[in-house]
């Protein structure tokens, strides 16, 4: 079975602080995707990053910045230098790939950020 | 250019009541998928659809919940005899195709409530 944790509920930091979401997910897939996704308070998810599980090169993209570590089964999220409007909830999926896991989004419970001014 | 569609945006039904949820994907998108999102948790899913058929129905909770794709565009989720254990945002989002990594585009939701 495939299962994605978000252990941390919510953050709440204080803006300019760097703050690190983290993600752990369970699959027996060889080949799987994991994702990142933005749910601001309107509601609409928000696509941020794709990773493939053959890629381990981790990336940043502006004051983003992501860690997949295929060791300890977790792909964390950091923003760097927050501003309040990075205050959403922010979602870790996975999906797996050639097998019956294809096409469907694994989500985690999401992890509640608040930028405080 | 539009993003995916849902309407309505808001329904209220009574328990034991029929409703229906539509989905406009993205043109050009041939997988169309829904997610069902309680307060306070990730998106559950539900089905998707690669083209006109169901590639992947596993996610519906019981035979209540019924969705159609018929000309391989528009979607419309079906329950039958609602319960409140339904009252939900009913997401639906679509991508290229769904062959694995494709990144799906969301739309604004149906929040359902059942009274």
């Amino acid at each position: 079975a495939q299962k994605v944790t978000q252990a941390q509920t919510e953050i709440s930091v204080v803006e300019k602080e760097d703050v690190t979401l983290d993600c752990v997910y369970e699959t027996r897939d060889t080949t799987y995707y994991l994702f990142w996704y933005k749910q601001p308070p309107s509601g609409e998810l928000v696509f941020l990053i794709r990773r493939n599980s053959f890629d381990e090169q981790n990336e940043i993209s502006g004051r983003y910045s992501w860690n997949f570590q295929k060791s300890t089964s977790s792909f964390n999220f950091t923003i760097t230098a927050s501003q309040v409007v990075d205050s959403a909830v922010y979602f870790c999926a996975l999906e797996g790939y050639g097998s019956s896991n294809t096409g469907k989004l694994i989500f985690g419970q999401g992890t509640t950020l608040q930028v405080k001014p | 250019g539009a993003g995916v569609s849902q309407t309505p945006s808001n329904k209220v039904t009574e328990k034991g009541k029929y409703v229906e949820l539509r989905c406009d994907p993205i043109s050009g998108h041939t997988a169309l998928y829904w997610y069902r999102q309680s307060l306070g948790q990730g998106p559950e899913f539900l089905i998707y659809f690669q083209g006109t058929g169901a590639a992947d129905d596993s996610g519906l909770p019981n035979d209540r919940f019924f969705a159609v794709r018929p000309e391989g565009s528009v979607s419309t989720l079906k329950i039958q005899r609602t319960e409140r254990g339904d009252s939900a945002v009913y997401l639906c989002a679509s991508s290229y195709y769904a062959t694995g990594g494709n990144e799906q585009f969301f739309g604004p939701g149906t929040r359902l409530t059942v009274l």
